[in-house]
């Protein structure tokens, strides 16, 4: 249980593109899910906090109109890196959890390795 | 504000031998802790978690670890590492006051198993 998917696991796009990621709980309802960025060697850092039906929740010095967060089910949440540049390539992961007696725990995607030209 | 020191950024050990990865956490209240593993260019998976109970937590692949609150660390153990273990390990804690319950992971462990 607590299956978390994420496509796509890799994209490569020009410079000025938008590409959308989509992160999926597969067997639970999520009620929040979360969108980290990780750099090479180096640990997650949290960008932003979605709860389904509401706006997203940026961490400082995370643009929002860049990275746009859509929640809109309890299953899915996409990120869209937009007018996407090469200093946005990156491994772009999102976790999920759920309410209840597991709400402490984020479930993890297997991330998604964007590459911009 | 809380925060997680993982001692050593890279272990090496032996095929076999104990494999102690070190975590210690700063909370100024109880917190939840866990134990991710990332295999290359893959997402975290949850090794163990501790958020009450029993101080001593097993997880899977035969690891486990221990929550010591005197000494605010949550270091994990295995007896005998196998080269599947190779991999980097995040200690991440959160708090029940925590907004949506965020965590703050430490900066990693990368873990060699020398044949």
């Amino acid at each position: 249980g607590a299956v978390v998917s994420q496509h796509p696991s890799r994209v490569i796009c020009k410079s000025g593109t938008s590409v959308k990621i989509e992160c999926r709980s597969l067997d639970f309802q999520a009620t929040t899910m979360f969108w980290y960025r990780q750099f090479p060697k180096q640990s997650l850092m949290l960008m932003a906090t979605s709860n389904e039906g509401s706006k997203a929740t940026y961490e400082q010095g995370v643009e929002k109109d860049k990275f746009l967060i859509n929640h809109a089910s309890l299953t899915l949440s996409t990120l869209t890196v937009t007018s996407a540049h090469p200093e946005d390539s990156s491994f772009y992961i999102c976790s999920a959890k759920a309410s209840g007696v597991r709400r402490e725990t984020q479930y993890f995607g297997p991330g998604t390795r964007l590459l911009v030209l | 504000a809380q925060s997680v020191t993982q001692l050593g950024s890279h272990v090496s050990v032996s095929e076999g031998a104990l494999v102690l990865l070190r975590c210690n956490y700063s909370s100024s209240v109880p917190p939840y802790l866990f134990w991710y593993v990332q295999y290359p260019n893959q997402g975290l998976q949850l090794l163990l978690k501790y958020t009450t109970g029993a101080t001593l937590v097993k997880g899977i692949n035969g690891f486990e670890a221990e929550f010591k609150k005197s000494e605010t660390s949550f270091h994990l153990t295995k007896p005998s590492a196998h080269m599947s273990d190779a991999a980097e390990y995040f200690c991440a804690v959160t708090f029940s006051g925590a907004g949506s319950y965020q965590l703050t992971f430490g900066k990693g462990t990368k873990l060699s198993v020398i044949p």
